[in-house]
């Protein structure tokens, strides 16, 4: 199906263990972003791509690592999880960024970190 | 640094009820604002979005949005609730840097709605 597709919906690991989260989109879309939903703070950004192997910082990109060889994958690593990052993860993507962008979002991923 | 504030965390209506959802965002510039909903199990979409013009704009299921510049706010609202709108409702603020022309969005925390049929 076209669209925007994240992998695994759930998961839970332990503290200290790499974890992989996934996001895939068919519309070949530059754009791509990863938010953190908590309760409290909304829908946060982690990191963002404008492109295959361009990537930056959002707003709280601590202790997350992102690549994006193909336009259409943009994986977020959880290098050493901790219980703070428990929470619902999506991905999202845009075809251009600007203020009038509408972005499109995954089904999310929740992450639970014990 | 931006926000968005969305007062209400848990509404509880009845089939039929009138719905309004409260949003306010803190940004003296230029902006442009959405409302996304996630039903359960879903994909967070589009409900509507103002860029510019007419300040009462319409979207999907019956949903409609007001901008007042004046008072920083986008409220949502439906005259008649259904059961089906049971769902999260996210207002969002895409706004520019200053002197950038590259949105960042926004989101408030998000309202949980549920209908009771």
């Amino acid at each position: 199906d076209a669209g925007i597709t994240q992998s695994p919906r759930y998961k839970i690991t332990e503290t200290g263990r790499q974890v992989t989260l996934m996001c895939h989109q068919t519309w070949s879309h530059s754009y791509m972003f990863w938010y953190r939903q908590d309760l409290g703070h909304g829908l946060r950004l982690i990191y963002y791509s404008a492109a295959a192997d361009i990537t930056d910082k959002g707003e709280v990109p601590d202790g997350y690592v992102v690549s994006r060889s193909k336009t259409e994958n943009f994986p977020l690593t959880l290098e050493s999880a901790t219980r703070s990052q428990t929470s619902v993860y999506f991905c999202a993507s845009s075809e251009v960024w600007t203020v009038t962008a509408e972005q499109y979002f995954g089904p999310g991923t929740r992450l639970t970190v014990t | 640094a931006q926000s968005v504030s969305q007062h209400n965390h848990h509404v509880i209506l009845s089939e039929a009820a009138s719905l309004e959802l409260g949003c306010n965002y803190s940004y003296g510039g230029t902006v442009n604002l959405f409302w996304y909903v996630q039903y359960p199990g879903q994909h967070l979409q589009l409900l509507l979005k103002y860029f510019s013009g007419d300040p009462l704009v319409k979207g999907i299921k019956g949903f409609e949005a007001e901008f007042i510049k004046s008072k920083f706010s986008f409220n949502l609202r439906k005259p008649s609730v259904q059961w089906s709108d049971t769902a999260e409702y996210f207002c969002a603020v895409n706004a520019a840097d200053r002197g950038s022309t590259l949105g960042r969005l926004y989101f408030g925390r998000g309202t949980q709605l549920t209908v009771w049929p």
